[in-house]
């Protein structure tokens, strides 16, 4: 079936990084993505990543990809406050026209 | 640049009353356009979604139904609220041209809707 899980709640101290991890279920999702949420608003993708690529890394964001165990991670360096927001992980299906979204992780950043 | 707008930002309706949201794409033509349902601790739940005009899939059965009466105009419509339909209610867009399989949705500000 179709599933995309994620942890719900992370906290970590302004300055550590924060690794926020995510299973899929879909075998044929050939782009995988991150997207951010802040509070009362919608979402906003941060960072997408295709699958045939095992990592991918943008500023203080890197992505890791492990098509086998179906695993995709999201690394923040040196967290800060404003980075608190829920996270969610999301799979285009194969066709391309439904993305499966996560039930999303809420980052705490403690100062 | 491509802009959406989705209004009201916030409603409250009482049970049984009728329900109208409407979300508008800018900037681009022929999107495909989605309504999603975020409720507390949930992920996103899609509801519809539309690939043209007059063109509406919906993902779930419920209380609500979709039309897209124009090219980049999608509408959430109830004719009776449910309590359980309270939530966060998202459109969102993505262009038809794209690589493929890349699906990257671009969303609106949302709407809070509770009944009572």
């Amino acid at each position: 079936g179709e599933d995309v899980e994620q942890s719900l709640f992370l906290s970590v101290r302004e300055g550590d990084s924060s690794v926020i991890n995510c299973t899929y279920t879909d075998s044929s999702s050939t782009y995988l993505y991150w997207y951010k949420q802040e509070p009362g608003a919608g979402l906003q993708l941060l960072t997408y990543i295709f699958s045939n690529m095992d990592m991918k890394q943008d500023q203080r964001l890197t992505v890791l990809l492990n098509k086998k165990d179906k695993h995709l991670s999201l690394r923040i360096a040196d967290t800060q406050t404003g980075d608190s927001a829920i996270y969610f992980c999301a799979e285009t299906l194969g066709g391309g026209f439904k993305t499966i979204f996560g039930a999303g992780t809420r980052l705490f950043v403690k100062a | 640049s491509q802009t959406i707008h989705q209004w009201p930002a916030t409603l409250v309706q009482p049970v049984g009353s009728p329900l109208s949201l409407e979300c508008t794409v800018e900037g681009t033509s022929n999107p495909n356009l989605y309504w999603y349902r975020q409720a507390a601790g949930r992920g996103l739940q899609l509801l519809f979604y539309s690939v043209g005009i007059g063109q509406i899939s919906s993902e779930v059965p419920q209380n609500l139904s979709a039309s897209r009466p124009q090219d980049r105009q999608f509408i959430l419509s109830s004719k009776k609220l449910l309590l359980s339909d309270s939530g966060f209610y998202l459109c969102a867009w993505s262009a038809r041209d794209r690589g493929r399989d890349k699906n990257i949705q671009y969303f609106g500000a949302g709407t809070r809707l509770s009944v009572l």
